[in-house]
């Protein structure tokens, strides 16, 4: 069955960096664009970024636009996003989610169960 | 962006009832490119329908989604105590992906 299992949160202090990762399997990782979406503490969902499947277009919120990479790697199926300069308006549960096809137009068929990202200094 | 507008905030039914839940989209979405998602509390989100009107696997028929120009809705038929919870909407046609502010369905 398919498994994403993101890693990497804590507590980080404003200005630092963060590298998040999700693990990937009971699927083919190279045929799926991948996302990540974020949720900060009763609140609703945002959306941060996405990567299609080969990697071809990357595309990000404004919100972290030019702070935030998402980038994957097919020989260890996992994706990753890498957090530079962080915010306290950062702090959220952070989501790996699956899109149902190859490009990043398709709704958001499986999701991990969350890596909590705190920044406080 | 496309602005997606929920209502009403909160919903609040007993089971075997009937809920109705929309989204308002800002502008026409591409392909109808609309999905509805639950969440519980600590739980990831679940995806229960998308393009606007196809239920996804293992979605039970209860849920089912339509869509009238740039107004989409969610119907839930006769509630069962696992509904409950936070649905929100998203559309995918254009990018940024934008998700709806959610509509919380509580046991009245």
């Amino acid at each position: 069955q398919v498994q994403l299992v993101e890693s990497g949160g804590g507590i980080v202090q404003p200005g630092r960096s963060l590298r998040l990762s999700c693990a990937a399997s009971g699927f083919i990782f190279s045929n799926y664009a991948m996302h990540w979406v974020r949720q900060a503490p009763g609140k609703g969902l945002e959306w941060v970024a996405v990567i299609w499947y080969d990697g071809s277009n990357e595309y990000y919120a404004d919100s972290v636009k030019g702070r935030v990479t998402i980038s994957r790697d097919s020989s260890t199926n996992t994706l990753f996003l890498e957090m530079n300069s962080l915010r306290g308006e950062d702090t959220a549960v952070y989501y790996c989610a699956r899109a149902r096809g190859y490009s990043g137009y398709d709704a958001f068929d499986n999701w991990g169960q969350g890596t909590l990202v705190t920044v406080s200094s | 962006e496309l602005v997606l507008t929920q209502s009403p905030g909160t919903l609040s039914l007993s089971p075997g009832e009937r809920a109705t839940l929309s989204c308002w989209v800002s502008q026409s979405v591409s392909r109808n490119y609309l999905a509805w998602y639950q969440q519980k509390p600590g739980q990831a989100p679940r995806l229960l329908i998308y393009d606007a009107s196809t239920r996804a696997t293992g979605i039970p028929e209860r849920f089912s989604g339509s869509v009238s120009g740039t107004d989409f809705t969610l119907t839930i038929n006769r509630l069962e105590p696992e509904d409950f919870a936070v649905y929100y909407c998203q559309q995918y046609g254009s990018s940024p992906v934008t998700f709806g502010p959610g509509t919380k369905v509580d046991i009245k």
